[in-house]
């Protein structure tokens, strides 16, 4: 079975910009969650899309969205990059939903560099 | 992770234990993990505990729950310099939602 993907893998911006994150989720998984990463703040959760519906988000400003798709793809985006906005971001797929353990299988992540 | 806390790095020497602590700020947790990240990759779950119970062991993990105090600790038995990596505590807060809180993350480095 083919773990989660994200794409691009890498993205140079510049502030002001948008950019779009794109995650494949495992096959059959119907919840996809985002986070971003940074050595100052660490693993942050941003949002959660449960067939194709958010259910669960976290502080982030409204330049942060997402949405997915009827085929549990997910993707998200960043509007008016800031420097700050710098950051590893992981997606996560996971089967359960809300009940159980809920693992949570995560892709390699997208690294994004804001110039 | 502002509300699930881990000492950021530790050093242990290849062949012993190492031990890696979380605090955690909501009791009413249901599961709590370990999940461990390798360079250049994404988070990979480790183990898990449930809430109601104290110990959990796999193979050379252990993982121990202290609920009156929020504590949890991850001890992984004959460290390997495979092991090194960083290791994230975790909690799940709501049983009805898919939502994790991650700690920052411990990266455990292995001396010779």
């Amino acid at each position: 079975k083919a773990g989660v993907t994200q794409t691009p893998r890498y993205l140079i911006k510049t502030r002001g910009q948008q950019v779009t994150l794109s995650c494949s989720p495992i096959s059959g998984h119907r919840s996809v969650s985002w986070y971003q990463q940074t050595p100052g703040q660490g693993l942050q959760f941003l949002f959660e899309y449960f067939s194709e519906t958010q259910r669960n988000k976290g502080n982030f400003p409204g330049r942060f969205s997402g949405r997915q798709f009827s085929n549990s793809r997910s993707e998200m985006n960043v509007s008016t990059l800031e420097l700050g906005d710098s950051a590893l971001y992981l997606c996560a797929s996971s089967a359960a939903g809300t009940s159980g353990i809920d693992e949570q299988f995560f892709g390699p992540g997208t690294r994004l560099t804001v110039l | 992770g502002e509300d699930v806390e881990q000492s950021l790095f530790l050093s242990v020497r290849e062949g012993d234990s190492s031990v890696i602590n979380c605090t955690y700020t909501d009791s009413s947790s249901t599961y709590l993990y370990w999940y461990k990240q390798e360079p250049g990759a994404g988070l990979q779950l480790l183990t898990y505990i449930f809430s109601n119970m104290d110990m959990k062991q796999d193979q050379r993990l252990t993982v121990l729950l202290n609920k009156k105090d929020k504590h949890l600790s991850l001890r992984i038995a004959d460290t390997q310099t495979g092991d090194s990596a960083i290791y994230f505590c975790a909690e799940k807060r709501d049983s009805s939602a898919s939502k994790i809180i991650f700690g920052s993350g411990t990266r455990l480095s292995i001396r010779p």
